[in-house]
């Protein structure tokens, strides 16, 4: 079954400070793999897809690699406004397999 | 142009009862999926319609039953609703697979 987990839970940064996020999976024959940003009582937005190792991705501040095991999502000069939790899936044949998702707060 | 609307937005209900929620895809779309978002989680697959036929389902009770119409839109519905049923139900659309998926806003049910 595939598998996604994300690191770290929670992840508190001051405005300006640069960080990662991590999203390690198992799946057989991924289809592509998808970060979602996430506010409070919200759906999740859509941010990348990726499809194969090596591809890079970037909007604004955000930048997101993957690799055969892992991918991570780039967090350059936060801003207050981009606290929420980012969700990390990977597609395979018809649904999406969802990681718990990293809480982003990012202090002024 | 609009993109994926729920309704309703919120609903409360009490157990044993029975809920249905609704989902217009974005246009274009023929591909809906539902998920549920239990807090402190990440959404669970439960279905995904295509062309209204079903096309893959996830490990939920048979209580769990969807469909989608004509016009693309889909209804979730829920039986005997037990007070675990309480989360965000999210409904997401695309074209067809492998592609990118855009979900609503959701909708939160609480069973009380």
């Amino acid at each position: 079954e595939d598998q996604v987990t994300q690191s770290p839970e929670a992840l508190r940064l001051q405005e300006g400070e640069s960080s990662s996020l991590n999203c390690s999976y198992t799946v057989s024959g991924l289809r592509g793999l998808f970060w979602y940003r996430q506010d409070p009582g919200k759906g999740p937005e859509f941010l990348f897809t990726l499809y194969s190792a090596g591809e890079e991705k970037e909007k604004e501040r955000l930048k997101a690699t993957l690799t055969k095991k892992e991918s991570f999502l780039h967090i350059t000069a936060p801003k207050p406004e981009d606290s929420a939790t980012y969700l990390c899936a990977v597609y395979n044949d018809y649904k999406l397999s969802f990681g718990a998702g990293t809480t982003v707060t990012v202090r002024a | 142009d609009a993109g994926v609307t729920q309704s309703p937005t919120h609903l409360i209900k009490t157990r044993g009862q029975h809920v249905t929620l609704r989902c217009s895809p974005i246009s274009g779309h023929k591909s809906v999926s539902w998920y549920q978002q239990v807090l402190g989680q990440g959404p669970q697959f439960i279905f995904q319609y295509y062309e209204k036929e079903e096309r893959g389902r996830g490990n939920f009770p048979d209580r769990f039953s969807a469909r989608q119409f004509p016009n693309y839109s889909s209804e979730l519905n829920v039986n005997a609703l037990l007070l675990g049923d309480s989360a965000l139900y999210l409904c997401a659309s695309s074209f067809p697979r492998g592609t990118e998926a855009f979900f609503g806003q959701g909708t939160r049910l609480t069973v009380v």
